[in-house]
């Protein structure tokens, strides 16, 4: 079965722009997370997504959103990037929370990137 | 809120030497509690999970309640488990996955 795959790898961006980065989960698993990982904050959750609807979401600003497609597919945007913004974007996809039993998350490798 | 707490950055064993990653949770009701694990240029993997009681790679680690600790051990450290651990909580009242992770700890286990 094949992993959980996110593109760009790496990204550079300059302060203002916007960006979007993309990530497919592993066949079957219709629930997609998004967290961003520094090394001053650590591992945050940003959303996640479901049946394309935002189940949940983390508190991060409104420049950071997200959508998923029929095919799970999701992508995040963010908006008038900020030198803040630079970090490793981490997308996991999982199974459907069943009888109250959270599943394991699979992560991808990870989009790097980068604002000056 | 939720809130997961490890305190060491950095945990440097000798190879045989026990080992203990500290976890300690803050939420009010019944979370479900994981370690993951994150080998050098590896993607973040699941080690364990509280609900499943196993032991993985000699690793175990048991939920106290009482002490809202889910600490991560084993009898005899290898120079394979030298990598970043975190303890990650899940607790979603509307459904959901969402984890919380602990800023992680580094374990190097020395020869």
């Amino acid at each position: 079965k094949a992993g959980v795959t996110q593109t760009p790898r790496y990204l550079i961006k300059t302060r203002g722009q916007q960006v979007t980065l993309s990530c497919s989960p592993i066949s079957g698993h219709r629930s997609v997370s998004w967290y961003q990982q520094t090394p001053g904050q650590g591992l945050q959750f940003l959303f996640e997504y479901f049946s394309e609807t935002q189940r949940n979401k983390g508190n991060f600003p409104g420049r950071f959103s997200g959508r998923q497609f029929s095919n799970s597919r999701s992508e995040m945007n963010v908006s008038t990037l900020e030198l803040g913004d630079s970090a490793l974007y981490l997308c996991a996809s999982s199974l459907e929370r069943e009888a109250g039993r959270a599943y394991e998350q699979y992560f991808g490798p990870g989009t790097r990137l980068t604002v000056t | 809120a939720q809130r997961v707490t490890q305190p060491e950055k950095l945990l440097s064993v000798f190879k045989g030497a026990p080992v203990e990653l500290k976890c300690n949770y803050s939420y009010s009701g019944s979370p479900e509690l994981f370690w993951y694990v994150q080998y050098s240029r590896q993607r973040l993997q699941l080690l364990l999970r509280h609900i499943s009681r196993e032991s993985i790679k000699g690793f175990t680690a048991d939920l106290n309640k009482g002490e809202t600790s889910f600490h991560l051990k084993k009898p005899f450290a290898q120079e394979e488990d030298s990598a970043m651990y975190y303890c990650a909580l899940s607790a979603v009242p509307g459904g959901g996955n969402k984890l919380t992770f602990g800023t992680g700890t580094q374990l190097k286990v020395e020869l």
